[in-house]
């Protein structure tokens, strides 16, 4: 059971918009603490796509864009493509565990 | 360019322990807090442990602390993780990763490919 909840999995068409959900709680999204986001194809190393809430790393395309709202957090998707297609990761810290935790990871399915 | 490297997985029995590594080049090591990462089969990505840039602080996940062990040589641009007493559901890719600065509000902003702990008798 993760700390961070997220739906297993989401889908959409090439060139459709999908999102990401990210529910945390009062110790920590909700505590203030940053949402970061992670894209990760198994077997090779994650890659960040979302920091601070809503920024982009240079190189991410700005077809991805992250959002925070109280105790939760959201990654859109926009243009989907098919290179698109594998798992995404909240990650924040949590004050209660005084450590990083991550959302157990949603697989975006290009339909 | 900037990259991490990790070794030195394995299968190992039950109880037994393992040591991993993790290589740094292309930046500045010690000037950086490093953390262990893990995934599961099946599960999603687990935060394992944490030591800051002068191995003076070592924070530790509930599920490893007692029994891992997080430590770093600077002089060697190197990352350790001491697993003792292992148990089944320590079986994961465990991955190394760098953490960022404030200019990227500390995510994790570089990261290895894995090495692979698999315990089982």
């Amino acid at each position: 059971q993760s700390v961070l909840t997220q739906p297993p999995s989401v889908s959409g068409a090439p060139g459709q918009r999908v999102t990401i959900s990210c529910a945390g709680g009062s110790s920590n999204i909700g505590a203030g603490y940053d949402v970061h986001w992670y894209q990760h194809l198994p077997g090779t190393a994650p890659k960040l796509l979302i920091f601070g809430n809503s920024n982009r790393p240079s190189g991410v395309p700005d077809r991805f864009s992250g959002s925070k709202s109280g105790t939760s957090a959201s990654l859109a998707i926009t243009g989907l493509q098919a290179e698109d297609e594998t798992d995404y990761y909240c990650q924040s810290y949590d004050s209660s565990l005084s450590g990083r935790v991550f959302g157990g990871g949603t697989k975006l399915t290009v339909l | 360019q900037v990259q991490l490297v990790e070794s030195g997985g394995g299968v190992v029995q039950p109880g037994r322990s393992l040591r991993l590594s993790c290589a740094a080049s292309g930046f500045s090591f010690s000037s950086y807090s490093i953390h262990w990462v893990r995934l599961a089969p099946g599960k999603g990505l687990d935060w394992v442990a944490v030591i800051s840039y002068n191995g003076a602080n070592k924070y530790y996940a509930d599920s490893v602390r007692g029994r891992f062990t997080i430590s770093r040589d600077n002089s060697k641009n190197t990352l350790y993780l001491e697993m003792n007493s292992l148990r089944a559901d320590d079986t994961a890719l465990y991955h190394c990763a760098r953490e960022g600065t404030t200019l990227t509000t500390y995510a994790f902003d570089v990261w290895g490919q894995g090495t692979m702990v698999t315990v089982s008798s």
